[in-house]
């Protein structure tokens, strides 16, 4: 049993190019969110999706797109990226959709640097 | 809005004492409570949950108590080894989709 798959797991970028983080999970969930992780702030909350089709904005959603088209996975794309982007991302995925019981199952992470 | 406040660290204990991480919590109604831990180079795992008042998650020799008078979740552990070294992270989600995660306290146990 996989968990939740990110990819990649590390990745050097210039200021302005653009990627995707990769995200898939196998355990047919239907919440699927993104961190990033920063020291001294914890984890805040990027975007997240509670089912195909359907995205939100968390916490810093700025400078980040999201799109869900299948349950399984959850690309997160950097159009343009920034130094202040420099972090580490994990993926974490849910199987109730809003509150409730569910923990979230993390994937490992990707630590992005933004030169 | 919904947030998380746990204890600075690092934290450094030796082999075999007692631990204590403090957590307390800001919500409306009656969110469900969560201790994650980090261990270096990993994601996040879950290591205990609890989803009322006076609930006491435990798991691994570790054990926290849901206190809605204190709003309050409090990490603690009789006898910490040297492979309990890791990040720990107090967390709440409420009746939204959000999950709210305390600053993360970093423990050491030396030998």
């Amino acid at each position: 049993n996989a968990g939740v798959t990110q990819t990649p797991k590390f990745q050097v970028l210039k200021t302005g190019q653009s990627m995707t983080l990769q995200c898939a999970q196998d355990m047919n969930h239907e919440y699927m969110s993104w961190y990033r992780q920063d020291p001294g702030m914890g984890l805040r909350l990027i975007h997240y999706s509670v089912g195909a089709g359907i995205t939100d904005q968390g916490e810093v959603p700025n400078g980040y797109n999201v799109s869900r088209s299948t349950t399984e996975d959850f690309p997160l794309r950097l159009l343009s990226a920034a130094p202040s982007q420099t972090s580490v991302y994990f993926c974490a995925s849910s199987r109730d959709s809003g509150g409730g019981n569910s923990p979230l199952h993390f994937g490992n992470g990707t630590r992005l640097t933004v030169t | 809005g919904d947030s998380v406040t746990q204890m600075e660290g690092p934290v450094t204990l030796s082999e075999e004492a007692f631990l204590t991480i403090n957590c307390t919590y800001t919500a409306t109604g009656y969110p469900s409570l969560f201790w994650y831990v980090q261990y270096p180079g990993e994601g996040l795992q879950l290591l205990l949950k609890a989803t009322k008042a006076d609930d006491k998650g435990s798991n691994k020799g570790f054990e926290a108590t849901y206190r809605k008078e204190t709003t309050s979740f409090h990490l603690e552990k009789g006898s910490v080894q040297v492979s309990d070294s890791a990040v720990y992270f107090c967390a709440l989600v409420n009746t939204g989709n959000q999950f709210y995660f305390g600053t993360g306290t970093s423990l050491t146990v030396i030998p």
